[in-house]
């Protein structure tokens, strides 16, 4: 079946550096990933999404780029915020025929001090 | 602000007894998913429809959950007999067909006592 690994937290950093999760996924269809973040007592929300091989996503600061060769979706950001703290998940989808079940990473948190 | 609606926010049950949550998903969304997330954050899926039918589900669901979205109604997920290993964050999620992208709900925590 689908599978998704990435960097074991908390990850813990202060205000104003660069962040980078790991992402890397098996799955024998062609998926569109996506990473979620979801804040305290709060559900899961998108951070972006994107279905293409080569392509990259990003949403407030946050980018990824879709490498299928080396089956990667890292998670970078130049300068993270104490906002930014929260948990961010990767995740994988196929997409046909509606018949498909969203794989989820375990979660990365993120803890960002002033 | 979620769009898909989910109660109750929390749920407190002894062992033994049962315990359901709703689900609203969010309009024009035909494929509903109901996930179990742990202490540790982790997702296990349960059960997925596509309109009122099952599209798929664990074992775990197939014995004591039992699911449900009826037309015209809130989804719903039902514990028959809680167990203490059931303590977790209940996540609704809908979708459009042949998108894979979910909309979350806050959740339903239930604890089992």
């Amino acid at each position: 079946g689908d599978s998704v690994t990435q960097t074991e937290g908390p990850v813990t950093l202060s205000e104003g550096t660069s962040l980078t999760v790991n992402c890397s996924y098996e799955t024998k269809q062609y998926p569109t990933l996506f990473w979620y973040v979801q804040y305290p007592g709060e559900g899961p929300q998108l951070l972006f999404k994107v279905p293409k091989a080569n392509e990259k996503g990003s949403n407030r600061g946050f980018e990824a780029t879709y490498n299928k060769e080396a089956t990667s979706f890292h998670l970078q950001k130049a300068s993270v915020q104490e906002s930014d703290s929260a948990v961010y998940y990767c995740a994988l989808s196929g997409t046909s025929g509606g018949n498909y079940k969203p794989t989820f990473g375990k979660g990365t948190s993120l803890v960002v001090h002033p | 602000n979620s769009k898909v609606i989910q109660t109750p926010r929390y749920l407190v049950k002894g062992q033994g007894q049962k315990a359901k949550m709703r689900c609203i998903p969010e309009k024009g969304h035909p494929v509903v998913f109901w996930y179990q997330q742990n202490k540790n954050n982790e997702f296990k899926f349960l059960i997925n429809f596509q309109n009122q039918e099952v599209l798929q589900q664990i074992d775990m669901t197939e014995k004591r959950f039992s699911a449900e979205c009826p037309s015209n109604s809130p989804c719903s997920l039902e514990i028959q007999s809680s167990e203490a290993g059931d303590s977790a964050l209940y996540l609704c999620a809908s979708s459009q067909v042949d998108t894979g992208q979910l909309y979350f709900g806050e959740g339903s925590k239930l604890t089992v006592l």
